[in-house]
């Protein structure tokens, strides 16, 4: 099955730093790439999504780029605000959209 | 409110005891998802469901069983829970398969002692 890895496990940065967190996948068949955010002691929520068919994505201060050939995908987070600390997580899925594979998770933590 | 519920919230129960953990949504959503969560290794599917009485094995599901017998319900039964199946359990639900936003419920921190 699939194998989604998740780069580094913890990162802390300055309040108005960039962030950026890494994920590398084993299965080429992969079309789907979600990344969700989980606050302390809450539930995930998805933040941004990219399919296969797509290189990058925006959405305000997040970006996700996919790099197909080499099989990793990141997540990039600019002007990082105290409330963007999280455990955030990577994941793919199979081209029929059913089965999820998530990394391990990266604890953000952004000093004010 | 859209959402997505789970019950119970907490339970401690002792090995071999047979528990169902519910899971309800009220957003008329066909996919449905069990993942369980701990420390170091993120969230790991254990089952789905595309619809009602279809239901598929995810990437761990030794030791559960689910079932699908309506659209909004989406039970996790621990027939004889064990020790490793202490965790934090997630129950979610997406619109269109697994595409886009799965909604999560609040989730169920569960001891096997």
């Amino acid at each position: 099955g699939e194998n989604v890895e998740q780069h580094p496990s913890t990162l802390s940065v300055q309040e108005g730093d960039s962030a950026v967190i890494k994920c590398t996948y084993s299965d080429s068949a992969s079309n789907y790439f979600p990344w969700y955010k989980q606050e302390l002691g809450k539930r995930p929520q998805l933040i941004i999504d990219i399919r296969s068919n797509v290189g990058e994505k925006k959405d305000q201060r997040i970006a996700v780029t996919l790099n197909k050939t080499a099989k990793h995908f990141s997540l990039h987070i600019t002007e990082t605000q105290p409330e963007d600390s999280a455990v955030y997580f990577c994941a793919a899925t199979s081209s029929s959209f059913n089965k999820f594979y998530f990394g391990s998770g990266t604890k953000l933590n952004v000093k004010p | 409110e859209a959402q997505v519920t789970q019950n119970p919230r907490y339970l401690i129960t002792v090995t071999g005891k047979k528990l169902t953990v519910t899971c309800s949504q009220n957003m008329n959503h066909e996919y449905m998802s069990w993942y369980r969560q701990d420390p170091g290794l993120g969230l790991r599917q254990i089952y789905y469901s595309m619809n009602v009485e279809v239901t598929d094995k995810g990437d761990v599901p030794e030791g559960y069983k689910v079932s699908r017998k309506e659209k909004r319900n989406f039970p996790l039964i621990l027939e004889s829970p064990s020790p490793n199946q202490t965790s934090l359990y997630f129950c979610a639900s997406s619109p269109d398969r697994g595409l886009g936003e799965q909604y999560f419920g609040p989730g169920t921190r569960l001891t096997v002692t």
